[in-house]
């Protein structure tokens, strides 16, 4: 059961325009959506995060917006630069059941290369 | 600042064989998760630990089991290894049991099992 989808592998871009990575949710008790950069040999970065109570969130070169009623999340970088050729992760967190617990899930990954 | 590290960077077992793993949490960090990531997958939760107590599981049997000392760091063992505990072993770290604060990763333990 994929509760956080990202159906998109891969992605290439030109170095100087927009990415745009997608992020499809199933579980409606998400209220909170991170996105993460890892690059090989490395741990996951944290970029950008959003609560559901917004619809958007900037900082810098990346945005995220969030609709919640199709229950889908993106993230814009612009302009892309050849330094942001790495996979993408989106997670989601939601508060399941009444311990206070935070968990997060994550999607599958979106390799992102940006040509010079 | 140091973010989270942890030990060993790769590790190489046989099936049956036991592993320990370790991993300190960023500084001021309270609350250690672990997530194993397989190849071409997103990373999947183990479980988290906050006050030294074991405060969620995820979908792992109990052959994975942790703990976290009153500095706030943690290991992670697993028994009886299988091969398909071959795994990217990540451990994350954030600030309060619950919050919506964003979690901060290690660059993982390389485990292979033959």
């Amino acid at each position: 059961d994929q509760q956080v989808k990202q159906n998109s592998p891969s992605l290439s871009v030109q170095e100087g325009r927009i990415s745009i990575l997608n992020c499809d949710y199933t579980n409606s008790m998400f209220d909170y959506f991170l996105w993460y950069k890892k690059y090989p040999a490395e741990g996951p970065t944290f970029l950008i995060s959003i609560s559901s109570i917004k619809d958007k969130n900037e900082d810098g070169r990346f945005t995220v917006f969030l609709n919640k009623s199709a229950k889908h999340l993106s993230l814009h970088i612009v302009p892309s630069q050849p330094g942001d050729s790495a996979v993408y992760f989106c997670a989601a967190s939601g508060r399941f059941g009444n311990t206070g617990f935070q968990k997060l899930v994550f999607g599958t990954g979106t390799r992102l290369l940006v040509s010079p | 600042d140091a973010g989270v590290t942890q030990s060993p960077t790769h590790l190489i077992k046989t099936r049956g064989q036991q592993v320990t793993l370790r991993c300190s949490p960023k500084s001021g960090h309270d609350t250690v998760s672990w997530y194993q990531q397989a190849l071409g997958q997103g990373p999947q939760f183990i479980f988290q630990y906050y006050e030294e107590e074991e405060r969620q599981r995820g979908n792992f049997p109990d052959r994975f089991s942790g703990h976290q000392f009153p500095n706030y760091s943690s290991e992670l063992n697993v028994n009886a290894l299988l091969l398909g505990d071959s795994a990217l072993y990540l451990c994350a770290s954030s600030l309060g049991f619950g919050s919506n604060q964003p979690q901060h990763f290690g660059d993982g333990t390389r485990l292979s099992i033959l």
